[in-house]
């Protein structure tokens, strides 16, 4: 089985910084790769699809790179409502999350 | 406006079973593949299963293969999962959501807390 490891598990960061998540696959997933965000008490919202495509509605200071094994969602300009949790999710060869990383601020 | 609503969960004893109903509206229900994924109370999200828009194709994730079944009525727009045999592990917030690789929509979840 493929594994999704996601860190850092909690990241501090304050208003206006780009923070950096990582999300890497135990093998390649070839871009199989989304990202949510879940807010306290909130179904989750999906972010980006096949690795780097913002989904529609979703503000474009939100953003997704990588390939492989390794990839990356990058928050530019962080705002105060995004505090959340991520989450990444696999879905080559089965669907997988990552345990999440928590985001709040500085 | 895509709406998914979810049903059916509560208090239930180890061992028994419980099915939960998701009613989705606001789209054309049989032309999307149909998943539950759950979410245990502080954790990380779990998927639990999917299926194809015609049921033709129907997977689940190792921890509840042959406890639970997914399945759909399109003429209802509404996807179900009868769970059996329940576990203490089992207690989760269970969602639907909408999508084949994806998932673009979710409900609101329902709560399944197995407990003597």
């Amino acid at each position: 089985d493929i594994q999704m490891t996601q860190s850092p598990s909690l990241l501090s960061a304050s208003v206006g910084d780009r923070v950096t998540l990582s999300c890497k696959a135990s093998q390649s997933i070839y871009n199989s790769l989304t990202w949510y965000q879940q807010k306290l008490g909130e179904a989750p919202k999906l972010l980006i699809y096949d690795a780097n495509s913002l989904q529609t509605g979703i503000p474009s200071r939100f953003s997704g790179s990588g390939s492989g094994t390794d990839y990356t969602l990058t928050i530019s300009n962080l705002q105060p409502e995004d505090v959340a949790t991520y989450f990444c999710q696999k879905y080559y060869s089965g669907n997988t999350f990552g345990a999440g990383t928590k985001l709040e601020l500085k | 406006e895509v709406q998914l609503v979810e049903s059916g969960g509560g208090l239930v004893q180890p061992g028994r079973s419980l099915k939960l109903s998701c009613l989705a509206s606001g789209f054309t229900f049989s032309n999307y593949g149909m998943n539950w994924i759950r979410q245990a109370p502080g954790k990380g999200l779990e998927w639990v299963a999917s299926i194809s828009s015609s049921s033709s194709y129907i997977y689940y994730a190792d921890t509840v293969k042959g406890r639970f079944t997914i399945s759909r009525d399109n003429a209802k727009n509404t996807l179900y999962l009868q769970m059996t045999s329940l576990r203490s592990e089992d207690t989760a917030l269970y969602y639907c959501a909408r999508g084949n690789h994806w998932f673009a929509y979710w409900g609101q979840g329902t709560l399944v807390t197995v407990s003597s």
